[in-house]
């Protein structure tokens, strides 16, 4: 079975520190897709990025950055200089890949915190 | 705007009452999803679209719920008989193609509330 944990429930942080999201993964499946999401307190979840098991290289877009590791089965999502702005609930989720359908399998969430 | 909508966006029924909560997905869009996203946890699928076609129903949580896109664009879930339990935020979310790697664009959720 998929399965995706985020073992951190709440962290906090002030501003302009950097922060690590930290996502474990399982899957059968050898070839599967990795998402990050955001979602603020509006409610809609937000797409960051997504990941195909194929590509481990890390990808950087402007202050994110994801370290994706197969042997590890994770996929931790950093975030520089951190702003009040990022504050938000952050999910990570996997599916397979390619099927024709992808309902998307989703960690309980990591809220961060970011104060001034 | 040219994004997912949910309607309404905050919904409170009494125990035992039905309900209906509407998805607008992204016009073309072929892909909808619905989910439950229970207070402070990760969304859970219930149910998915191609097109009008309802191609999976698993995650539906009992024969209380239920889903339609007759026309294969909006989308309405209907809960009869609502439980407390029930109380969750339903996300919808839609995308353009039929393969797991497209992005899937959310709404902002109807959060249920039953007394």
């Amino acid at each position: 079975a998929q399965k995706v944990t985020q073992a951190q429930t709440e962290i906090s942080v002030v501003e302009k520190e950097d922060v690590t999201l930290d996502c474990v993964y399982e899957t059968r499946d050898t070839t599967y897709y990795l998402f990050w999401y955001k979602q603020p307190p509006s409610g809609e979840l937000v797409f960051l990025i997504r990941r195909n098991s194929f590509d481990e290289q890390n990808e950087i877009s402007g202050r994110y950055s994801w370290n994706f590791q197969k042997s590890t089965s994770s996929f931790n999502f950093t975030i520089t200089a951190s702003q009040v702005v990022d504050s938000a609930v952050y999910f990570c989720a996997l599916t397979d890949y390619g099927g024709s359908q992808g309902n998307l399998i989703f960690g309980k969430g990591t809220k961060l915190s970011v104060k001034p | 705007g040219a994004g997912v909508s949910q309607s309404p966006r905050y919904k409170v029924a009494k125990r035992g009452q039905d309900v209906a909560l509407r998805c607008d997905p992204i016009s073309g869009h072929v892909s909808l999803f619905w989910y439950q996203q229970a207070l402070g946890q990760g969304p859970e699928f219930l149910t998915y679209f191609q097109n009008e076609a309802q191609l999976d129903k698993s995650g539906l949580p009992s024969d209380r719920f239920f889903a339609e896109r007759p026309e294969g664009s909006v989308s309405t879930l209907k809960i009869q008989r609502t439980q407390q339990e029930d109380s969750a935020v339903y996300l919808c979310a839609s995308s353009l193609g039929l393969r797991s790697y497209n992005e899937q664009f959310f709404g902002p959720g109807t959060r249920l509330t039953v007394l």
